[in-house]
Parts: structure tokens; sequence; C-alpha cells
């Protein structure tokens, strides 16, 4: 139990369908990550959400929307979705945006929703 | 831009052979520098971390780390790997971006 709950952690779908995956994390923390991880290649960071605010989009397809309600909750909008698109997807969290080299500021890890595109 | 590379993508290992996974970065600023590890069919977890202070860390289950800023190299070490280290490593590094992760090497410990 890492304190970052995915769901679902299994998902199939068709490329005209429109699902979600959801993240929801009880850490307090306020900053929250989408990351795709595809076999044979690096984790690639998608999306950051810093206080509910977007602070990084890292060029990611359109067809994948993200959603930031509030500090404890994020959603990946899955639309018309291509086969290379399958792969895990994690979520995480800290306590505020890394990336600024501030010190003791870890991120931690949902256990992914693993997506197959048919 | 930041970058990770990690040389090693598949090592195999006998029980208490040593351990060292090369991780090198670019960045030329400050950095914070990590290394996680995925045990099969769980989550990513933290082994180990680089913020300030002593380049030598040492994280959980034995495993440490050395900064080498010099050679923007922050390898991770083990003296005696066991059978449940089987994993995948990854280093990662955060310096003006979210953290950014290397391609993982896939460790394989055999009895």
């Amino acid at each position: 139990e890492t304190g970052v709950t995915q769901t679902p952690r299994h998902l199939v779908m068709g490329m005209t369908n429109k699902k979600s995956l959801k993240c929801e994390q009880h850490l307090g923390h306020n900053a929250m990550y989408w990351y795709k991880q595809s076999a044979k290649k690096p984790l690639e960071l998608m999306f950051v959400y810093n206080f509910k605010e977007q602070t990084e989009n890292n060029s990611v397809p359109s067809r994948f929307s993200p959603e930031c309600p509030n500090s404890s909750h994020l959603f990946l909008h899955l639309h018309t979705l291509q086969p290379e698109d399958s792969a895990l997807y994690l979520c995480a969290s800290s306590q505020d945006r890394e990336g600024s080299g501030r010190s003791g500021n870890t991120i931690y890890f949902g256990e992914g929703s693993w997506l197959t595109v048919v | 831009a930041q970058s990770v590379s990690q040389h090693n993508h598949h090592v195999i290992l006998s029980e208490a052979a040593s351990l060292e996974l090369g991780c090198n970065y670019s960045y030329g600023g400050t950095v914070n520098l990590f290394w996680y590890v995925q045990y099969p069919g769980q989550h990513l977890q933290l082994l180990l971390k680089y913020f300030s202070g002593d380049p030598l860390v040492k994280g959980i289950k034995g495993f440490e780390a050395e900064f080498i800023k010099s050679k923007f190299s922050f390898n991770l070490r083990k003296p005696s790997v066991q059978w449940s280290d089987t994993a995948e490593y990854f280093c990662a590094v955060n310096g003006r971006r979210a953290l950014t992760f290397g391609s993982g090497t896939r460790l394989q410990v055999q009895p």
C-alpha cells in the first residue's frame, strides 16, 4: 500500500471507446503526475499537476486528457486511442512539484493501470 | 535538457555476487537523484535518494549509491545480492523538470 490508489487495475478498450483512469492519493500531497511505462522504453512523464493546476504537458497527444478536480484526485480520460498506446499508466504524487531542485520531495507511485487497446 | 542513461539493460548474477548498476545523467544545475525498484508485479518503490551532503547514500535492503558530480554519475551498488533482489531498477533525476527516469535495468539473480 503506497497511499496512491489507481483504478481500474486492468482495462481493455477498443479504439473508438471512451474510458477514464482514476487516481486517488491519501498522502496529503499537492502534486500529482501521470507516467506511461511501455516495454523497453523509459518511464515517460505525461502530465504534472501542482495545486490542481497543470504545470507540465510533455507533448502528449490530445487523445489523452487529464483532469485534476482537487489535490487528491487525478483522472486520465482516454478517447480514440491507438494500439501503440497500450501500456502501464502510473499515477504518482509528491508534496509539491518536483523539479525545483528542492530537497525532501519524494514521488510516490501507485500500482498502475494496465491498458490494452484493441 | 534533463536526461538519464542506464547502461545495463539486463544483468544476470548468481547469489552472493556483487552488483553495480550504472547511471549517468545530464543536467547542468542542482539535481536530486533517485533509484527506484520494481519487483515483479509490484509498484515502483523508492530504494534511495540523494539530495545533498554525503555523496555516498545508503538505502534499504543493503543498497547504496555514490554521487560523483564530476562524472554526472549515480551508480547503484550492493556487495552481495540475493535471489529476492530480482527486479527492475530505475535511476531518476529531477533538476528543473519533474522526475525523469532512465530506461531501467532488469536484474536477474540466480540461486
